[in-house]
Order: C-alpha cells, then sequence, then structure tokens
C-alpha cells in the first residue's frame, strides 16, 4: 500500500519561499504514469489543488508540469525518482498561503488526472513574521 | 477559485437520504468526470466516488454518484453518524489551459 508523508517547516516569514517534500513509500513515485500532485487547505476553508507532475509525453499537455493559473508564477514542483519524493516550492508568501499543504497521487490516464486515490496527512503551513 | 458550486450543507436524521448537488460548467463536469471526496475533522480527504458513478475500493454502498450534463450529485442514503464529514465534488477544467478544481464543499450534518 502507497503512502505519502509531507515534511517541511510549519512558520515561513512573508515574501519567503516555502519548500516542502512529500516522501512516497510502499511503491516507486514513477511519474510516467502516475500525477503526482500538491493541494492545498487554509484553516476552515476548502481545497485548492496547486499543481502536478506527469512526464508520460501522452498527456494532454506537454511537459511534466501543470500548475493552478492563479499560483503558476510562484510554484515549482518537482521529483527525485532517486529518493522516491515529491517537492514543493511557493515563493513570495503572504498569509493567503496560510493552509494544510497535501501530496496526493492520481491513477495512470491517458489525458489528464481525474481522482486522488493516495493522499498524504497534511502538514500546516503557517505564515508570518 | 473554485467553479464547482455546492450547498454549503445539508442535514438529516439518522437513517434518512441526503443528495449534495455540483454544479459546474462544460469547461468542467461537461467535458470531464466528477469525482467526489469525503473529508473527516482534522483528515486527509478520501476518495468515494470517480469517473462520475463509480464507488471506490472499501466505500460503503450507501454512496452513489450520478452526473447529467453540467451537474453532478453525490447520495448518501441511510444516514450514519459517521456519515458526518465534508464532501467536495471535483473534476478537470478544460479553460485556463486546464487546472483541477474542487467544490465548495458541503459539510452533512446528522441531527
Amino acid at each position: 500500500q502507497v503512502q505519502l508523508q509531507e515534511s517541511g517547516p510549519g512558520l515561513v516569514k512573508p515574501s519567503e519561499t516555502l519548500s516542502l517534500t512529500c516522501s512516497v513509500s510502499g511503491g516507486s513515485i514513477n511519474s510516467k504514469t502516475f500525477y503526482w500532485s500538491w493541494i492545498r487547505q487554509p484553516p476552515g476553508k476548502g481545497l485548492e489543488w496547486i499543481g502536478y507532475f506527469h512526464d508520460s509525453g501522452t498527456a494532454k499537455y506537454s511537459g511534466p508540469t501543470k500548475y493552478n493559473p492563479s499560483l503558476k508564477s510562484r510554484v515549482t514542483i518537482s521529483v527525485d525518482t532517486s529518493k522516491n519524493h515529491l517537492s514543493l516550492k511557493l515563493s513570495a508568501l503572504t498569509a493567503a498561503d496560510t493552509a494544510v499543504y497535501y501530496c496526493a497521487r492520481a491513477p495512470p490516464t491517458m489525458i489528464v488526472p481525474h481522482y486522488f486515490d493516495f493522499w498524504g496527512q497534511g502538514t500546516l503551513v503557517t505564515v508570518s513574521s | 477559485q473554485s467553479v464547482l458550486t455546492q450547498p454549503p450543507s445539508v442535514s438529516a436524521a439518522p437513517g434518512q437520504t441526503v443528495t449534495i448537488s455540483c454544479s459546474g460548467a462544460s469547461s468542467n463536469i461537461g467535458d470531464n468526470t466528477v469525482n467526489w471526496y469525503q473529508q473527516l475533522p482534522g483528515k486527509a480527504p478520501k476518495v468515494l466516488i470517480y469517473y462520475n458513478d463509480l464507488l471506490s475500493s472499501g466505500v460503503s454502498g450507501r454512496f452513489s454518484g450520478s452526473k447529467s450534463a453540467t451537474s453532478a450529485s453525490l447520495v448518501i442514503s441511510g444516514l450514519q453518524s459517521e456519515d458526518e464529514a465534508d464532501y467536495f465534488c471535483a473534476a478537470w477544467d478544460d479553460s485556463l489551459n486546464g487546472f483541477y478544481v474542487f467544490g465548495t464543499g458541503t459539510k452533512v450534518t446528522v441531527l
């Protein structure tokens, strides 16, 4: 059974860059089949997809990464297959970026990810000086 | 940014049936599959329904999903106290060069 575990700083300052890691166990972080995503949830609010990493070359969109248009200018998602982990970098932080950050996996599809079948437990990140 | 609209809350007594609606557009629900997630307090979301109406492994048959045009519904029959949670619909949206979108979320309360 695949397990995902997020890790990173719980507190970051405004204007700084957040770096989170998602360690994958119980299976390979095969980015040629699965879509590996980051999703966040501000306290008491709904879910927001941040982006995915998927490099099958057959997906609907070219390139291994796809980001939410509202965050695109500040986000970088990458995969390190040697370490079996997924990373997130989010720059120019503001208080509005305070949220629980989840990593999640979507099963293989030819075109776009449809649903997320495995999730990490989430890690709370607070942006405050 | 959510473009999938759900009622903020629904409630019912144990044993009753509740329906949660999810209203979207041709660029999301109209052209892509709808998926439903349950989020228990303090927990990560868990997929209940995928590809519009398929029940995820291990999920109770009291949950069912459907889709029609640009809307979708999640039905919980025989409501139980353990069903008290937040529920989110979700789909891929082909606008703005593509992104995944979640619904606004619905809090289910068991009276």
